[in-house]
């Protein structure tokens, strides 16, 4: 069963810091990985979508990378804003015929001014 | 830009009843995917809907769960004698196929008292 760990659970920075959040999941069999955004009691915002043959994603100062074959992703956010402030989730769509996304807990983010 | 609504955004309902949430996918979407996320846990997937069926479901979604497609824009999740552990938020999503990007709705609040 694919279960997907994002570290830090949580992170604060001043502003204007590059940072890195992490994603890690235990079955490297996937289609795609799918990296969002989601305000305190709001819906889910899709950042950057990478498929299984794909490296790297990048949209705006959010870069997103993939490594397979170890289970690994990350996004980079490259001079974070007071607005970047939110909870970064990380998703997977498992092979298998899985249409459904496995999602980590998240890494609540908090950017300081 | 299209979005994925949902319709009620919260919902208060006394144990046992029924419950319908609404939700109007973008409409050149063919996949439609209904979550849920309990207050301080992953997003979880329930169940995906393709050409007018099931496509795949979870273990939560057991007999009390049923999802419709009534009419052509509208995909609705009844659930059925409510229980006081399905207070949720509750996501409808949509993608033109498993492999493409998920949008998700800003989520229906459900409160079981």
């Amino acid at each position: 069963k694919q279960e997907v760990t994002q570290i830090p659970a949580a992170l604060s920075v001043p502003e204007g810091e590059n940072l890195v959040l992490n994603c890690s999941f235990t079955d490297s069999a996937i289609y795609n990985l799918q990296w969002f955004r989601q305000d305190p009691g709001k819906g889910l915002t899709s950042l950057l979508l990478i498929q299984s043959s794909q490296r790297e994603q990048t949209s705006g100062r959010l870069n997103a990378s993939l490594d397979k074959s170890s289970g690994r992703s990350t996004l980079y956010i490259a001079a974070s804003q007071p607005g970047d402030s939110a909870t970064y989730l990380c998703a997977v769509r498992s092979g298998g015929g899985a249409d459904g996304l496995t999602f980590g807990k998240g890494t609540h983010l908090i950017i300081q001014p | 830009e299209p979005e994925v609504t949902q319709t009620p955004s919260h919902q208060v309902t006394q144990m046992g009843q029924e419950v319908i949430l609404r939700c109007v996918p973008i409409s050149n979407h063919l996949y439609f995917y209904w979550y849920r996320q309990i207050l301080g846990q992953k997003v979880e997937f329930l169940v995906s809907f393709y050409n007018n069926e099931i496509s795949e479901k979870s273990e939560i979604f057991d007999d009390q769960f049923s999802v419709e497609r009534p009419d052509g824009s509208n995909f609705t999740l009844k659930i059925r004698s409510t229980k006081l552990e399905d207070s949720a938020m509750y996501f409808c999503a949509s993608s033109q196929t498993p492999n493409t990007e998920a949008f998700f709705g800003q989520g229906t609040r459900l409160t079981v008292v």
